[in-house]
């Protein structure tokens, strides 16, 4: 069973740029999370879709921050424009409807110089 | 955000001891409490998890010891490996609702060989 996938691996921008992360669920699982990793911390839910709705997205910077979830299966994060503090791994999860487990793919390291 | 306050930060081990990480949580509809195993570059994976209607669960060398009125579960890794050598993060969700995982700090564990 493939896992859940995420590019790039790694991204260096400069501050007041754009970027955006690209992530494909496992297949069949309807719960997809953005996850903000900063160094030395632990990871911190910024969205959660279930299918393509918007379950949760309390913890999303909302003047810099967007994700979509089209169709319900892939998903894109944007940030625009990016802040030094912006600097972390964002990881992709995703669990099956109602599901208590999830899977984590590798994340994207971002580095806003 | 902190729901979950995990200790110590990082933890230094001999091969073939034991490596105890403690984590207490605040939100009493908290249902489901994992472990997860994080290498470098890698995203984390689920090691072990319990439910609060059993104080303890064991899986090999891993163990979750679980106490309900303190609010407080640790993770027990037995007869240490170098390759446990890891990032590890305790986490709760209430399972009925958003599934909102809450992550602690994490802890990072190294066995000497």
């Amino acid at each position: 069973e493939a896992g859940v996938a995420q590019s790039p691996r790694y991204k260096i921008i400069e501050k007041r740029q754009s970027v955006a992360f690209w992530c494909n669920p496992i297949s069949g699982h309807a719960t997809l999370y953005w996850y903000q990793q900063i160094l030395g911390q632990g990871p911190k839910l910024l969205i959660q879709f279930q299918n393509n709705g918007v379950v949760d997205d309390s913890q999303l910077p909302k003047d810099r921050f967007s994700a979509e979830r089209l169709k319900g299966v892939d998903s894109t994060l944007k940030i625009q424009p990016a802040k030094l503090e912006d600097s972390a791994v964002y990881l992709c999860a995703s669990s099956l409807a109602g599901g208590a487990v999830l899977f984590f793919g590798q994340g994207t390291r971002l580095t806003v110089v | 955000q902190q729901q979950v306050k995990q200790s110590p930060q990082s933890l230094i081990v001999q091969k073939g001891g034991i490596s105890i990480i403690n984590c207490a949580y605040e939100n009493t509809a908290f249902d489901y409490f994992p472990w997860y195993q994080q290498f470098p570059g890698k995203g984390p994976a689920l090691l072990i998890a319990i439910r609060p209607d059993v104080s303890e669960k064991k899986e090999g060398r891993f163990t979750i010891s679980f106490n309900k009125s303190a609010k407080q579960f640790s993770l027990h890794i037995m007869d240490s490996q170098p390759g446990d050598s890891a990032t590890y993060f305790c986490a709760a969700s209430m399972t009925i609702g958003n599934n909102d995982m809450r992550f602690g700090a994490g802890t990072r564990l190294t066995v000497k060989p």
